[in-house]
């Protein structure tokens, strides 16, 4: 299996931040890459599709970039509703892992 | 409105079985590949099955294999994941989402339910 870490674990960010997570696969992954936003009790949201691709209605502060083995969520100034989790997903291969997720929390 | 409803989640001791459902509305359900995702307490999301727009292809997280069945109904809309042999480690939210394949190996999940919550305890 494709195992896919996230780093950091946890961060702590201010409003109007700019955050930056990374995502790395456990073998070359091309740009088979989404990236998704959970918050507390909520189901997840897909943000990222293809590495760099925004889904419909995603606020462009929302980056994605890499290939291969590492990639990286960026988001520009943070805003109030992105403290969230957030997870990476390889579409390369069954199983379709996750990484562990990323929880940007309020500084 | 697009979206896809759970249910069937419940309380079941270890050993038992549970069949779960989820309603799809607002889309064309054969048209699309469909998946189950879970969540443990706190715990990260991990892909548990999906399956191919006329069921003829199903594919599993290796945990779950042998004991779990996804499975689809076109004509109702409603996919299915039937579990068996439940243990403590199944307990979990359990998310039916829709899967859109663009091509070679590129897909995502941009439909999700809220989920609906698998409890295995005696």
């Amino acid at each position: 299996d494709i195992q896919m870490t996230q780093s950091p674990s946890s961060l702590s960010a201010s409003v109007g931040d700019r955050v930056t997570i990374a995502c790395r696969a456990s073998q070359s992954i091309n740009t088979f890459l989404n990236w998704y936003q959970q918050k507390p009790g909520r189901a997840p949201k897909l943000l990222i599709y293809a590495t760099s691709s925004l889904q419909s209605g995603v606020p462009s502060r929302f980056r994605g970039s890499g290939s291969g083995t590492d990639f990286t969520l960026t988001i520009n100034s943070l805003q109030p509703e992105d403290f969230a989790t957030y997870f990476c997903q390889q579409s390369y291969t069954t199983p379709r892992t996750f990484g562990q997720g990323t929880t940007v929390g309020v500084k | 409105e697009v979206q896809v409803v759970e249910s069937g989640g419940g309380l079941v001791q270890p050993g038992g079985s549970l069949r779960l459902s989820c309603a799809a509305s607002g889309f064309i359900f054969n048209t699309y590949w469909m998946s189950w995702v879970r969540q443990a307490p706190g715990k990260a999301l991990e892909w548990v099955a999906d399956i191919r727009q006329d069921g003829s292809e199903t594919y599993y997280v290796d945990s779950v294999k042998a004991r779990v069945t996804i499975s689809r109904d076109n004509a109702k809309n409603t996919l299915y994941l039937q579990m068996n042999s439940l243990r403590v480690e199944d307990t979990a939210v359990y998310y039916c989402a829709r899967e859109v394949w663009l091509g070679d190996r590129y897909y995502y999940m941009d439909v999700w339910g809220k989920g609906t919550t698998v409890t295995v305890s005696s």
